[in-house]
């Protein structure tokens, strides 16, 4: 099946400081989606992003199907930004599809 | 408001044990699935149902049983529960043409 890669997997900023996350996927595909999820266990979708950029605020998402990767941008970090950040992306086997995820990126940011 | 709920929120319950965990949608999606994330914060499907119809299995044992009376419902029963059952189950829905997939705010279910 698809594999979903994702570095780094434990991230600490200051308050204030840019960071790019980053997710590798092992075969095409047409539906990308980040998660955020909180301190408090709750998964905020953040982005639809099968292909191309977008931008949420502080947060913008990049990806490049052709070259299976996504990228997720934070710019300056807030420490509510805190959590485990994950992409998850669709696998199609046998007429079913389900969302594979990624292993996160574990990002702390402190005041 | 437009979401996926389920619950309990929290579920805490002794070994052998019977449980049941509900997730209701009013997206109008037509599937819903069930996710399990472990200690570790790995997130893997566990079923998907389909309009009530079983989609997808991924190996769980058959204490689990999904049911879905309709495609706006999806209930999780587990039988004789296990330690290594504590984990946090999330309830997802999604539409053929919608943009992406849609969680509930999980239950956390610890045996002791």
């Amino acid at each position: 099946g698809i594999q979903v890669e994702q570095s780094p997997p434990d991230l600490i900023l200051q308050e204030g400081a840019n960071s790019t996350l980053r997710c590798n996927f092992s075969d095409s595909v047409n539906n990308l989606q980040w998660f955020h999820q909180n301190p408090w266990g709750q998964l905020i979708n953040l982005f639809y992003i099968p292909s191309g950029t977008k931008q949420n605020g502080r947060l913008s998402a990049t990806t490049v199907a052709t070259e299976r990767y996504s990228l997720l941008y934070i710019s300056s970090s807030q420490t509510t930004d805190s959590g485990v950040y994950f992409c998850a992306v669709i696998s199609t086997q046998g007429g079913s599809e389900k969302l594979v995820f990624g292993k996160g990126t574990k990002l702390t940011v402190n005041p | 408001d437009t979401a996926v709920s389920q619950t309990p929120k929290y579920l805490v319950t002794q070994m052998g044990n019977d449980k049941s965990i509900k997730c209701e949608q009013n997206l109008g999606h037509d599937t819903m699935y069930w996710y399990k994330q472990d200690s570790k914060k790995f997130l893997k499907i566990m079923f998907s149902y389909n309009n009530k119809e079983l989609i997808i299995n991924e190996t769980v044992p058959n204490r689990f049983s999904p049911k879905s009376p309709d495609k706006a419902h999806l209930n999780l029963h587990i039988n004789s529960l296990e330690l290594g059952d504590s984990a946090v189950y999330f309830c997802a829905s999604s539409h053929r043409d919608s943009r992406g997939y849609t969680f509930g705010s999980g239950t956390r279910l610890t045996v002791v």
